[in-house]
C-alpha cells in the first residue's frame, strides 16, 4: 500500500531563517507531488505541483520554491523566512494515470516569529 | 486560478438533524473528490465523483456531481457528533486538484 511521510509536524523559525520540508511517497512509482498551504480552517492554496524528476510549476508567486531531486522525493524551501510564510503546509500524491484522488500527509504547522 | 466556492462557510447543528453543503465553481472538472479534515491532520478522502449527475452513497453521505460537471453537493442524513470536522470539495483538472472553501461543520451532541 502507498504511505506518504511529512516532515516535520510543527516548526517555529525566526524571520529571515531557512525553511526545508520534506515530503516522501512509498509503495507507488512515478507519482504527481504536491505542496499546499492551508489557512486556519479554510481551503487549500496549491503552491506547486510536479509530474516528474526536476519538474515544477508554480501556481503563485512567493517567497518559497520547490525540489524534486528523486522520484518520490518533494522538498518545499525558503532562502529568507517572512512572517507571512506562517500557516500550515500539506504535502501530497496522486497517481500519474489519471487517477482522480489525491493522497495527503499529516502537514506542517510553520510558525515564523 | 479555478474558484471554487461552498456553503455554508460554517455550519452548527444538532445531534440528528439534516444538512447540505454546496460546492458551485464555474468551471468544468472531469472528477471532483470530498474530503474531511480533523484539526492539525491532512485531509481524508471520502468519495470520487467523475460522470455528470452521478450520486453516491457513503452510509449517511450522499454526494451528487452537477449534469454540468461544476458543482456538487454532499448531503449528510441524521448527523453525529463524528461527524464534526473541515469538509472540502476538490476539483481535477489535468494533473491538479483545486480546493473550495471549506466548510467547518461542528455537530452538538
Amino acid at each position: 500500500s502507498q504511505t506518504i511521510h511529512q516532515w516535520p509536524a510543527t516548526l517555529v523559525q525566526p524571520v529571515g531563517s531557512p525553511l526545508s520540508l520534506e515530503c516522501t511517497v512509498e509503495g507507488t512509482s512515478n507519482p504527481n507531488l504536491y505542496w499546499y498551504r492551508q489557512a486556519a480552517g479554510r481551503g487549500l492554496q496549491l503552491l506547486f505541483y510536479s509530474v516528474g524528476i526536476g519538474q515544477i510549476s508554480s501556481e503563485v508567486p512567493q517567497n518559497l520554491s520547490a525540489s524534486r531531486p528523486q522520484d518520490r522525493q518533494f522538498i518545499l524551501s525558503s532562502k529568507k523566512l517572512l512572517l507571512s510564510d506562517s500557516g500550515f503546509y500539506l504535502c501530497a500524491w496522486s497517481g500519474d494515470r489519471g487517477q482522480h484522488e489525491a493522497f495527503f500527509g499529516q502537514g506542517t504547522r510553520l510558525t515564523v516569529v | 486560478t479555478q474558484l471554487l466556492e461552498q456553503s455554508p462557510q460554517f455550519l452548527s447543528i444538532q445531534e440528528g438533524e439534516n444538512l447540505t453543503v454546496y460546492c458551485n465553481s464555474s468551471s468544468v472538472f472531469s472528477s471532483l473528490q470530498w474530503y474531511r479534515q480533523e484539526p492539525g491532520e491532512g485531509p481524508v478522502l471520502l468519495v470520487t465523483v467523475v460522470t455528470g449527475g452521478e450520486v453516491k452513497k457513503l452510509k449517511r453521505l450522499t454526494f451528487q456531481f452537477g449534469d454540468a460537471r461544476k458543482d456538487s453537493s454532499l448531503h449528510i442524513t441524521a448527523a453525529q457528533p463524528g461527524d464534526t470536522g473541515l469538509y472540502l470539495c476538490a476539483g481535477a483538472t489535468g494533473n491538479q486538484f483545486y480546493f473550495g472553501t471549506g466548510t467547518s461543520l461542528t455537530v452538538i451532541p
